[in-house]
């Protein structure tokens, strides 16, 4: 079956690191998205990864590996608006999204 | 570019009356759009995918003569609740796949439409 997973909350400090893992079972791979949602808004693109390896986007950098159907998403430098919830998907074949539950991440001061 | 709205951004309603969303892509033409259901606290459930011209394909558990879509024209779905219940009250989003261009054909979000049925 089809099955992404990723940790329902994690707690972080401003200006610190966090990783939030993905894992995923999909009957195909093409590509993986993270977005992010703050509470009662639609959700925003944050990156895709479709190769192996990482990929950085400011403060945000996201990494893939396809043998291991891992992916995680890597916030530096963090600040208090980035308390919202991660979204990972991944899609699996030519456009159709397949959603993980979300990791809310909450920071603190 | 590659902006998606949706109207209204709230709407509530009585029971038993019918509530239409639209979602529109301004800047780009949209071969197919999405509509997702987000209930509090949860991640984004598929509804259904909508391509220009053609039937709705709606997911499992989600009743086609309920919710009602219409993809009239590549910058344009509808989605309408018909007789809609106090369980329906969501929030409602919207997505869609640009014709062309991009190396991922991303999904382009509305910002949602929150739904109360009282």
């Amino acid at each position: 079956g089809q099955n992404i997973d990723q940790p329902t909350e994690m707690t972080a400090t401003e200006g610190a690191i966090v990783q939030i893992n993905c894992t995923y079972q999909t009957s195909g791979f093409n590509g993986l998205f993270w977005y992010q949602q703050h509470a009662g808004e639609a959700p925003t693109f944050l990156s895709y990864n479709v190769l192996d390896g990482l990929e950085e986007k400011g403060r945000f950098s996201s990494f893939l590996s396809r043998s291991k159907g891992y992916s995680y998403l890597l916030l530096k430098e963090l600040q208090m608006k980035d308390s919202a919830s991660y979204l990972c998907a991944v899609r699996d074949g030519d456009y159709q999204l397949i959603w993980g539950a979300g990791t809310k991440l909450i920071i603190k001061p | 570019g590659a902006v998606v709205s949706q109207h209204p951004s709230r709407v509530i309603c009585k029971s038993g009356t019918s509530v239409k969303i639209e979602c529109r892509s301004l800047d780009f033409q949209a071969t197919t759009m999405f509509w997702y259901r987000q209930f509090p606290k949860q991640s984004l459930m598929l509804m259904a995918t909508s391509n220009e011209g053609s039937k709705a394909t709606y997911e499992q558990g989600v009743e086609k003569d309920k919710f009602l879509i219409n993809h009239a024209s590549l910058t344009l779905s509808t989605l309408t609740v018909t007789s809609a219940h106090p369980e329906d009250s969501s929030f409602y989003i919207c997505s869609a796949r640009r014709l062309a261009g991009g190396d991922y054909n991303e999904q382009f979000f509305g910002p949602g439409t929150r739904l109360t049925v009282l």
